[in-house]
Protein backbone atom coordinates (compact mmCIF):
# COMPACT_ATOMS: atom_id res chain seq x y z
CA UNK A 1 0.00 0.00 0.00
CA UNK A 2 1.06 3.83 -0.63
CA UNK A 3 0.48 4.93 2.52
CA UNK A 4 -2.30 7.55 3.38
CA UNK A 5 -2.38 9.46 0.09
CA UNK A 6 -3.42 13.30 0.17
CA UNK A 7 -3.30 16.10 -2.15
CA UNK A 8 -2.55 19.03 -3.36
CA UNK A 9 0.53 19.01 -1.08
CA UNK A 10 1.07 22.62 -1.23
CA UNK A 11 -2.02 25.18 -2.13
CA UNK A 12 -1.85 28.85 -2.18
CA UNK A 13 -5.20 30.83 -2.71
CA UNK A 14 -6.16 34.29 -2.19
CA UNK A 15 -8.59 35.03 0.86
CA UNK A 16 -12.52 34.42 0.02
CA UNK A 17 -11.47 31.37 -2.08
CA UNK A 18 -12.88 28.10 -1.39
CA UNK A 19 -10.18 25.05 -0.84
CA UNK A 20 -10.18 21.57 -1.19
CA UNK A 21 -7.64 18.92 0.00
CA UNK A 22 -8.19 15.78 -0.61
CA UNK A 23 -7.12 12.15 1.02
CA UNK A 24 -7.07 8.80 0.21
CA UNK A 25 -6.88 6.36 3.28
CA UNK A 26 -5.01 2.84 3.26
CA UNK A 27 -7.23 0.24 2.33
CA UNK A 28 -8.72 -1.42 5.10
CA UNK A 29 -8.49 1.54 7.61
CA UNK A 30 -11.85 2.40 9.04
CA UNK A 31 -10.60 5.29 10.75
CA UNK A 32 -9.69 8.80 9.46
CA UNK A 33 -8.89 12.05 11.29
CA UNK A 34 -8.26 15.32 9.89
CA UNK A 35 -5.45 17.14 11.92
CA UNK A 36 -4.59 20.54 11.76
CA UNK A 37 -0.66 21.38 12.65
CA UNK A 38 0.61 25.33 13.53
CA UNK A 39 3.48 26.52 15.37
CA UNK A 40 0.77 27.90 18.32
CA UNK A 41 -1.55 24.87 18.30
CA UNK A 42 0.19 22.57 18.04
CA UNK A 43 -1.54 19.50 16.16
CA UNK A 44 -5.42 19.71 16.20
CA UNK A 45 -7.90 17.55 15.66
CA UNK A 46 -10.70 18.62 13.41
CA UNK A 47 -12.70 15.30 12.58
CA UNK A 48 -12.69 12.15 12.45
CA UNK A 49 -14.61 9.22 10.07
CA UNK A 50 -15.55 5.50 11.49
CA UNK A 51 -16.30 3.81 8.76
CA UNK A 52 -17.52 6.59 7.12
CA UNK A 53 -19.63 8.27 9.31
CA UNK A 54 -18.31 11.26 11.12
CA UNK A 55 -18.22 10.92 14.77
CA UNK A 56 -16.94 14.03 16.03
CA UNK A 57 -16.63 16.94 14.48
CA UNK A 58 -16.40 19.50 17.95
CA UNK A 59 -12.69 20.16 16.40
CA UNK A 60 -13.84 22.14 13.58
CA UNK A 61 -13.33 25.98 13.96
CA UNK A 62 -16.06 27.55 12.64
CA UNK A 63 -19.11 26.61 9.55
CA UNK A 64 -16.68 27.84 7.00
CA UNK A 65 -14.58 24.16 7.72
CA UNK A 66 -16.67 20.59 6.46
CA UNK A 67 -15.61 17.40 5.72
CA UNK A 68 -16.98 14.46 4.01
CA UNK A 69 -16.42 10.90 3.32
CA UNK A 70 -18.24 9.69 0.65
CA UNK A 71 -16.70 6.21 0.64
CA UNK A 72 -14.91 4.44 2.32
CA UNK A 73 -11.43 5.26 0.30
CA UNK A 74 -11.84 9.33 -0.33
CA UNK A 75 -12.41 12.17 2.05
CA UNK A 76 -12.21 15.54 0.94
CA UNK A 77 -11.62 18.95 3.88
CA UNK A 78 -13.59 21.87 2.16
CA UNK A 79 -12.84 25.75 3.51
CA UNK A 80 -15.35 28.72 1.99
CA UNK A 81 -14.39 30.95 2.39
CA UNK A 82 -10.89 30.80 3.41
CA UNK A 83 -8.79 33.69 5.87
CA UNK A 84 -5.59 33.89 6.24
CA UNK A 85 -5.41 32.60 9.38
CA UNK A 86 -6.55 29.45 8.29
CA UNK A 87 -3.01 29.30 7.12
CA UNK A 88 -1.29 25.30 8.48
CA UNK A 89 -0.55 21.78 7.77
CA UNK A 90 -3.59 20.10 7.09
CA UNK A 91 -2.76 16.52 7.92
CA UNK A 92 -5.04 13.49 7.10
CA UNK A 93 -4.45 10.13 9.08
CA UNK A 94 -6.04 6.78 8.92
CA UNK A 95 -6.16 3.83 11.52
CA UNK A 96 -7.22 0.39 11.96
CA UNK A 97 -9.97 -0.93 14.38
CA UNK A 98 -8.46 -0.66 17.98
CA UNK A 99 -8.88 -4.65 18.44
CA UNK A 100 -6.00 -4.80 15.50
CA UNK A 101 -4.11 -1.70 15.93
CA UNK A 102 -4.20 1.93 16.87
CA UNK A 103 -1.63 3.18 15.05
CA UNK A 104 -2.26 6.33 12.96
CA UNK A 105 -0.87 6.42 9.72
CA UNK A 106 -0.68 10.10 9.10
CA UNK A 107 -0.28 11.39 5.10
CA UNK A 108 2.33 14.01 3.74
CA UNK A 109 -0.13 16.38 4.43
CA UNK A 110 -0.94 19.92 2.74
CA UNK A 111 0.70 23.13 3.24
CA UNK A 112 -2.59 25.91 3.21
CA UNK A 113 -0.97 29.46 2.22
CA UNK A 114 -3.90 31.80 2.18
CA UNK A 115 -2.94 35.42 1.26
CA UNK B 1 -12.88 15.87 26.76
CA UNK B 2 -8.78 14.49 26.75
CA UNK B 3 -6.25 16.86 27.35
CA UNK B 4 -3.18 16.47 26.92
CA UNK B 5 0.08 18.49 28.11
CA UNK B 6 4.20 18.17 27.62
CA UNK B 7 6.76 19.61 29.36
CA UNK B 8 9.18 20.94 28.53
CA UNK B 9 8.45 22.50 25.73
CA UNK B 10 12.33 22.16 23.98
CA UNK B 11 14.81 20.03 25.18
CA UNK B 12 18.51 20.22 24.34
CA UNK B 13 20.78 17.54 24.70
CA UNK B 14 24.56 16.68 24.77
CA UNK B 15 24.66 13.60 21.61
CA UNK B 16 25.54 10.48 23.39
CA UNK B 17 23.26 11.56 26.90
CA UNK B 18 19.81 10.71 27.47
CA UNK B 19 16.61 12.72 26.72
CA UNK B 20 13.00 12.50 28.63
CA UNK B 21 10.23 13.70 27.62
CA UNK B 22 7.32 13.69 29.94
CA UNK B 23 3.11 13.95 29.25
CA UNK B 24 0.26 13.86 31.50
CA UNK B 25 -3.21 13.30 30.49
CA UNK B 26 -6.60 14.33 31.90
CA UNK B 27 -9.18 11.37 31.29
CA UNK B 28 -8.52 8.39 33.47
CA UNK B 29 -10.53 6.49 30.77
CA UNK B 30 -7.16 6.67 28.37
CA UNK B 31 -5.61 3.14 27.95
CA UNK B 32 -3.75 4.06 24.58
CA UNK B 33 -0.70 6.60 24.72
CA UNK B 34 1.58 6.88 21.51
CA UNK B 35 4.84 8.69 20.36
CA UNK B 36 5.08 10.16 17.44
CA UNK B 37 8.41 11.56 16.04
CA UNK B 38 8.24 14.83 13.43
CA UNK B 39 11.28 15.40 11.13
CA UNK B 40 11.69 18.82 9.63
CA UNK B 41 8.94 18.96 7.31
CA UNK B 42 8.05 15.79 7.09
CA UNK B 43 4.60 13.67 8.83
CA UNK B 44 4.32 12.52 12.22
CA UNK B 45 5.72 8.70 12.42
CA UNK B 46 4.77 6.60 15.64
CA UNK B 47 8.09 5.39 17.38
CA UNK B 48 6.40 3.21 20.41
CA UNK B 49 3.01 2.98 21.98
CA UNK B 50 2.03 1.72 25.07
CA UNK B 51 -1.12 0.50 26.50
CA UNK B 52 -2.93 0.86 29.98
CA UNK B 53 -2.49 -2.82 30.90
CA UNK B 54 1.44 -2.31 30.53
CA UNK B 55 4.14 0.18 33.16
CA UNK B 56 6.64 0.14 30.88
CA UNK B 57 8.10 -0.80 26.68
CA UNK B 58 11.70 -0.73 25.07
CA UNK B 59 12.44 -0.62 21.75
CA UNK B 60 16.03 -0.51 21.23
CA UNK B 61 17.23 2.88 22.52
CA UNK B 62 13.46 3.99 23.00
CA UNK B 63 11.05 3.22 26.12
CA UNK B 64 8.05 4.37 27.23
CA UNK B 65 6.38 4.33 30.86
CA UNK B 66 3.46 4.68 32.26
CA UNK B 67 2.00 5.93 35.70
CA UNK B 68 -1.92 5.62 35.60
CA UNK B 69 -2.25 7.24 38.94
CA UNK B 70 -0.83 9.89 38.16
CA UNK B 71 -1.73 10.21 34.85
CA UNK B 72 1.34 10.78 33.42
CA UNK B 73 3.88 9.07 30.99
CA UNK B 74 7.48 9.93 29.66
CA UNK B 75 9.43 8.62 26.19
CA UNK B 76 13.06 7.79 27.19
CA UNK B 77 15.86 8.08 24.83
CA UNK B 78 19.31 6.53 25.60
CA UNK B 79 22.74 7.30 23.71
CA UNK B 80 20.55 10.09 21.67
CA UNK B 81 22.28 10.96 18.57
CA UNK B 82 22.10 14.13 16.12
CA UNK B 83 19.65 12.19 14.06
CA UNK B 84 17.20 12.01 17.11
CA UNK B 85 16.66 15.36 16.76
CA UNK B 86 12.95 15.85 15.60
CA UNK B 87 9.47 17.08 17.19
CA UNK B 88 8.26 14.47 19.57
CA UNK B 89 4.22 14.40 20.03
CA UNK B 90 2.67 12.48 22.91
CA UNK B 91 -0.78 11.21 22.40
CA UNK B 92 -3.91 9.51 24.14
CA UNK B 93 -6.80 7.95 23.33
CA UNK B 94 -9.61 5.73 24.23
CA UNK B 95 -9.49 2.80 22.16
CA UNK B 96 -12.77 2.00 22.11
CA UNK B 97 -13.23 4.90 19.61
CA UNK B 98 -9.34 5.28 18.50
CA UNK B 99 -9.92 9.48 18.88
CA UNK B 100 -5.78 10.54 19.50
CA UNK B 101 -5.37 13.53 21.64
CA UNK B 102 -2.08 14.96 20.81
CA UNK B 103 0.39 17.04 22.74
CA UNK B 104 1.58 20.26 21.60
CA UNK B 105 4.97 18.78 20.87
CA UNK B 106 8.05 18.94 22.53
CA UNK B 107 11.59 20.08 20.02
CA UNK B 108 14.51 17.85 20.72
CA UNK B 109 18.25 19.15 19.92
CA UNK B 110 20.66 16.65 20.37
CA UNK B 111 23.94 18.68 19.70
CA UNK B 112 27.18 17.00 18.03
Amino acid sequence: DAGVIQSPRHEVTEMGQEVTLRCKPISGHDYLFWYRQTMMRGLELLIYFNNNVPIDDSGMPEDRFSAKMPNASFSTLKIQPSEPRDSAVYFCASSQDWLVGTEAFFGQGTRLTVV
Amino acid sequence: GENVEQHPSTLSVQEGDSAVIKCTYSDSASNYFPWYKQELGKRPQLIIDIRSNVGEKKDQRIAVTLNKTAKHFSLHITETQPEDSAVYFCAAAIGANSKLTFGKGITLSVRP
